[in-house]
C-alpha cells in the first residue's frame, strides 16, 4: 500500500529559528514528490522534486529529495510569524493521472 | 481567470441528505479531483477523472459519486449523508501539458461540510 509519512506532526519555534521537516514514502513507480504550504485556506504549491540529490530553492525555503532512502526534507531558515502554516508532502506514483498521496502534514508554529 | 471554484464553502446537513458538491475551472484542465482532509490524516483522494467522460475511484471512494459532463465541471455528490462524511472538502485539477508528467494540482478553496 503506497504511503507518505512526515515528521513531527507539529512543531513550535521562535522566529529567526531554522526548521527541518521530513518526509518519506513508500509509493509504486514514484515519478515526482511535491510539497504544499497551507494556511487555512487551499494547499499552496511550493516545491515539485523529481532528481534525487537536486536542491530546490525559493528565498528561505529549500527541499531536497533522496530517492535510495525515500525520503525528502523542507528547510526554512530565520523563520517569520508568516511560516505558521501545515506544511504537506505528496507524492505522485506511476501514469500521468495526476494522483497525489498526501503524508498527514506537519503543523509548524512560528512564535513572535 | 477564476482558477478552481468550489461551491458552497460551508454546508450543514442531516444524516441521510443528500447534496452536491460544486467544482468548477476555466483553465482548461484535463485533469479533475476530489479530496477530503480531516484532521491528522492528510488529504485523501475520493474520486478523479482525466478528461469528460472518465471518472475513477480513489482511495475513499465509498459514500461518494462524480460525473464529468464538461471540461470545466466536476461534482461530487453524497447520497445519503452520514457524519463520518463530515471533513473540509478540495476540489483540485491540473494541466498534463504544464505539468509535463508530473503532478502539480491547484486547489479549490475548500468546502466545509458538517453532517448531524
Amino acid at each position: 500500500e503506497d504511503k507518505v509519512v512526515q515528521s513531527p506532526l507539529s512543531l513550535v519555534v521562535h522566529e529567526g529559528d531554522t526548521v527541518t521537516l521530513n518526509c518519506s514514502y513508500e509509493v509504486t513507480n514514484f515519478r515526482s514528490l511535491l510539497w504544499y504550504k497551507q494556511e487555512k485556506k487551499a494547499p499552496t504549491f511550493l516545491f515539485m522534486l523529481t532528481s534525487s540529490g537536486i536542491e530546490k530553492k525559493s528565498g528561505r525555503l529549500s527541499s531536497i529529495l533522496d530517492k535510495k532512502e525515500l525520503f525528502s526534507i523542507l528547510n526554512i531558515t530565520a523563520t517569520q510569524t508568516g511560516d505558521s502554516a501545515v506544511y504537506l508532502c505528496a507524492v505522485g506514483g506511476s501514469g500521468n493521472t495526476g494522483k497525489l498521496i498526501f503524508g498527514q502534514g506537519t503543523t509548524l508554529q512560528v512564535k513572535p | 481567470n477564476a482558477g478552481v471554484t468550489q461551491t458552497p464553502k460551508f454546508q450543514v446537513l442531516k444524516t441521510g441528505q443528500s447534496m452536491t458538491l460544486q467544482c468548477a475551472q476555466d483553465m482548461n484542465h484535463e485533469y479533475m479531483s476530489w479530496y477530503r482532509q480531516d484532521p491528522g490524516m492528510g488529504l485523501r483522494l475520493i474520486h478523479y477523472s482525466v478528461g469528460a467522460g472518465i471518472t475513477d475511484q480513489g482511495e475513499v471512494p465509498n459514500g461518494y459519486n462524480v460525473s464529468r459532463s464538461t471540461t470545466e465541471d466536476f461534482p461530487l455528490r453524497l447520497l445519503s449523508a452520514a457524519p463520518s462524511q463530515t471533513s473540509v472538502y478540495f476540489c483540485a485539477s491540473k494541466d498534463p501539458l504544464k505539468s509535463s508528467g508530473a503532478n502539480v494540482l491547484t486547489f479549490g478553496a475548500g468546502s466545509r461540510l458538517t453532517v448531524l
